[in-house]
């Protein structure tokens, strides 16, 4: 089964600053997709990235990158120029093949991210 | 509609009663997931229906739980005899076919569910 870890509970950051939030995973499975996606106080998850396994670029999403390093097991997001908006939960995932048909995203435990002014 | 819906957005229940939670995927969307999430904590995978079938029903927590989707679209989750440690927010999520690894979710704003 696979695992995802987000080491950080809580993030301070000031306005205008980048961030980086952690993410590990483990996964037997040699195909699999990374995704991070944002909860802010309204609940809903909101998409945010996508990387797949075979693909060899960091992705990038305006604002937001993933730093993909793939012997590491590692996905963290990154954010620039944070954004008082950013201010949310943040839930690494990951999903795999195993046998067929996509397994449902397993997900991190999140990061509280507080911008603040 | 445009989104994914889910009813009631919010539910007190007595310990020990029966509850429904609709689910009502982007329209075309064949697989649709359910999860929990308890305060706090990251989402817990409950249930993945393809079309109308469930290949995946590995997370539901006890036999108190189930699910069924009708038509290929919408889905209900019941909870029999709820009990308090069943107090969380239930999320759904639909995607376009449910068979890719860069698929990605659309999810409802859930349902809190609170047992009293």
């Amino acid at each position: 089964a696979q695992k995802i870890t987000q080491t950080q509970p809580g993030m301070f950051v000031q306005e205008k600053e980048a961030v980086t939030l952690d993410c590990t995973y483990d996964t037997s499975d040699q195909s699999y997709g990374l995704f991070w996606y944002k909860q802010p106080s309204s609940g809903e998850m909101i998409f945010l990235i996508y990387q797949g396994s075979y693909d060899e670029q960091n992705a990038t999403e305006g604002r937001y990158s993933l730093n993909f390093q793939k012997a590491r097991k590692s996905a963290n997001l990154v954010i620039s120029a944070s954004q008082l908006g950013d201010s949310a939960m943040y839930f690494c995932a990951m999903t795999v093949h195993s046998g067929g048909g996509a397994d449902g995203l397993t997900f991190g435990k999140g990061t509280h991210l507080i911008i603040q002014p | 509609g445009a989104g994914v819906s889910q009813s009631p957005s919010n539910k007190v229940t007595e310990k020990g009663k029966d509850v429904e939670l609709r689910c009502d995927p982007i329209s075309g969307h064949t697989a649709l997931y359910w999860y929990r999430q308890s305060l706090g904590q990251g989402l817990e995978f409950l249930i993945y229906f393809q079309g109308n079938s469930a290949p995946d029903k590995s997370g539901l927590p006890s036999d108190r739980f189930s699910a069924e989707r009708t038509g290929g679209s919408v889905s209900t989750l019941t909870i029999q005899r709820t009990q308090q440690e069943d107090s969380a927010v239930y999320l759904c999520a639909s995607s376009p076919h449910g068979t890719a690894t860069n698929e990605k979710l659309f999810f409802g704003s859930g349902t809190q569910l609170s047992v009293l």
